[in-house]
Formats: structure tokens, C-alpha cells, sequence
């Protein structure tokens, strides 16, 4: 039983195109996750939602827009890729966001932006 | 603006051997902080989280410790095998659920 889903695992494509990357979990967790991982392996987040609704929105290009349709899921749109584009791409989960809560990784999307 | 430090950055023991991963945050204001291991191509496997409130964790073979005030904390990962081969990460959280990671320790424990 996967906790948290990611799909692709892998993403190759050509610079320009709009591609999206999707996230589910089944642990019925109310806040959800992006983070990007860079070549040097440093971990940032980008986006978390709480039921739906946006509560952390870093400096991330606006190329960048998670949806999210329900509380299982949050998308992750990328418009007009480019070549700074290309990590490893994470989704994860938590309880509710709270300072209690252990955050629940999926195992990752690599994109690869030529 | 948060900014974590991990030392050292590799390591390499042999198997049975007790070791000390060290992390160092500058932002003192944290609601609690998370150790991670990556696996390769893998994705973040939560070990151990200490509340802000709290001065150690214990999982198994794992010890992680907290000074909140020195913005430090650390990983102690007794009688080490093969299979604790992995990049361990730490994160503090500070408000809005926003977890910083460090760049880890990628240790490599011999067989």
C-alpha cells in the first residue's frame, strides 16, 4: 500500500513544453507538499496546501502552479520548461501541518529538461 | 532566513561502529526538527522528530538530541551496519509548517 503516489517517476522532455506531475495520498492527511530537489541535492520547498487551500507559496517562478482537486491530491503544473527546471521533484503529506506532525514523502519524479 | 548545516558532509565507517552526524541551524525559533534518510533514488524516510520543547529522541539504535538555543542538534546512530548506508537529513521547522533541510551526510557504513 503506497502512502504517498507520484506519477511519472520519470519525465524527460524538451524545453518549451508545459508538463505536470501528479501527487495522491492515501493516509488521509489534510496538508500536502512540493518540494525540488537540485542537482547538489539541496531540498527546498515550493508549495504546501491545507484542504485545499494554499498556505505556503515560495519564490518559485510563476511557470509553477499546483492544483489541487482534493484533499488527496495536489498537482504540479509546469508551464514553458526550462533547462533550471530539471531536479528531482518531491511530494509529501502530513496529518495537518501542525508542529507535531511527521512529513510522509513520495518517492520522487525526476525531470529531466533538454 | 534559515540556513542549516551538516557536518560532516561524508563519512565512512567500518560496521559496528557508533558515529555522531551533527547539525547546526540559525534560526533558534523552531517548532520542532526532523531527521530524514534518503536512500538513492529514493524518497525521504522520516526517523526521528524532536519538539522544540524537547532536549532528545530515542528510535531503536537511533539518538537524536536538541539545543534549541545553540541552534544545534545531532544524530547518534549506535553499532552501525550496511544497511544504514544512506544521506541522512535534517530539517528544523519554523512557522507555517516550512521545513529547511540541510545538505545531509551521505555515510557509507563497510561491510
Amino acid at each position: 500500500d503506497t502512502a504517498v503516489s507520484q506519477t511519472p517517476k520519470y519525465l524527460v522532455t524538451q524545453m518549451g513544453n508545459d508538463k505536470s506531475i501528479k501527487c495522491e495520498q492515501n493516509l488521509g492527511h489534510d496538508t500536502m507538499y512540493w518540494y525540488k530537489q537540485d542537482s547538489k541535492k539541496f531540498l527546498k520547498i515550493m508549495f504546501s496546501y491545507n484542504n485545499k487551500e494554499l498556505i505556503i507559496n515560495e519564490t518559485v517562478p510563476n511557470r509553477f502552479s499546483p492544483k489541487s482537486p482534493d484533499k488527496a491530491h495536489l498537482n504540479l503544473h509546469i508551464n514553458s520548461l526550462e533547462l533550471g527546471d530539471s531536479a528531482v521533484y518531491f511530494c509529501a503529506s502530513s496529518p495537518s501541518g501542525g508542529s507535531r506532525d511527521t512529513q510522509y514523502f513520495g518517492p520522487g519524479t525526476r525531470l529531466t529538461v533538454l | 532566513k534559515q540556513e542549516v548545516t551538516q557536518i560532516p558532509a561524508a563519512l565512512s565507517v567500518p560496521e559496528g561502529e557508533n558515529l555522531v552526524l551533527n547539525c547546526s541551524f540559525t534560526d533558534s525559533a523552531i517548532y520542532n526538527l526532523q531527521w530524514f534518510r534518503q536512500d538513492p533514488g529514493k524518497g525521504l524516510t522520516s526517523l526521528l522528530l524532536i519538539q522544540s520543547s524537547q532536549r532528545e529522541q530515542t528510535s531503536g539504535r537511533l539518538n537524536a538530541s536538541l539545543d534549541k538555543s545553540s541552534g544545534r542538534s545531532t544524530l547518534y546512530i549506535a553499532a552501525s551496519q550496511p544497511g544504514d548506508s544512506a544521506t541522512y537529513l535534517c530539517a528544523p521547522e519554523t512557522s507555517g509548517s516550512r521545513l529547511t533541510f540541510g545538505e545531509g551526510t551521505q555515510l557509507t557504513v563497510n561491510p
